[in-house]
């Protein structure tokens, strides 16, 4: 089935310093949505992108719905050490069953 | 607003023994989902329904696994046999719009099921 890569798949920042983190995929897609999901916790949507090339922020977090359509960034700015967690991306195509593809998850861990 | 509830929180069985699990939407949501989640990976969808009716099941191991959502309110996932690869949180989330349009998906806790 489809698959969304996503990297790094795990990264240690300090505490203060930016952090970007990227999805792709070989196949077009029309929606692309942001998720944390913290240990023992299901996925929290964090920022939600409808068109190419839309650039959305959400407090410290900022996301990008790549003009090709195939990729998405995420950059979170000043992390604080509750930004832990796993971040996933997601893709769909409205029209269909609006069927949501995950990627692998990217760990973040923030130290002092 | 409660968010989505789901029970139990945590089970642990042996292989080829049955196991339910249930999960109740934010009240109003027509759209309804369950995702597999194997430690490791993203969520990956097993079920959609659209009040009680199926949207989408096909990646739902229609051999082992069943769902149903009779009142098109909460919903039950079934596992019978359950296999070692079973091992997995078992999210269920629900979204206020049809389906076919691009949704904001609330998620629940999960379930964590072990199979031993």
């Amino acid at each position: 089935g489809q698959q969304l890569n996503q990297s790094p798949q795990s990264m240690f920042i300090q505490e203060g310093e930016d952090v970007s983190m990227n999805c792709t995929s070989s196949s077009i897609f029309n929606t692309w949505l942001w998720y944390k999901q913290d240990p023992g916790e299901g996925p929290v949507l964090l920022i939600a992108l409808y068109k190419a090339g839309e650039l959305t922020s959400n407090g410290r977090l900022t996301a990008q719905f790549g003009i090709t359509r195939k990729d998405s960034f995420l950059n979170i700015s000043a992390s604080i050490p509750s930004d832990v967690g796993i971040y996933f991306c997601a893709a769909a195509i409205t029209g269909t069953a609006s069927k949501l593809t995950f990627g692998t998850g990217t760990r973040l861990q923030v130290t002092l | 607003e409660a968010g989505v509830a789901q029970s139990p929180r945590y089970k642990i069985i042996e292989k080829r023994q049955s196991v339910a699990f249930w999960c109740n939407p934010i009240s109003g949501h027509a759209t309804l989902y369950w995702y597999q989640q194997i430690l490791g990976q993203g969520p990956k969808l097993l079920i959609q329904f659209q009040n009680n009716g199926v949207v989408d099941d096909s990646q739902l191991p229609k051999d082992r696994f069943s769902a149903e959502r009779l009142k098109g309110v909460d919903s039950t996932l079934k596992i019978q046999p359950a296999k070692l690869e079973d091992s997995a949180v078992y999210l269920c989330a629900s979204s206020s719009r049809l389906a076919g349009v691009a949704d904001t998906q609330y998620f629940g806790p999960g379930t964590r099921l072990t199979v031993l």
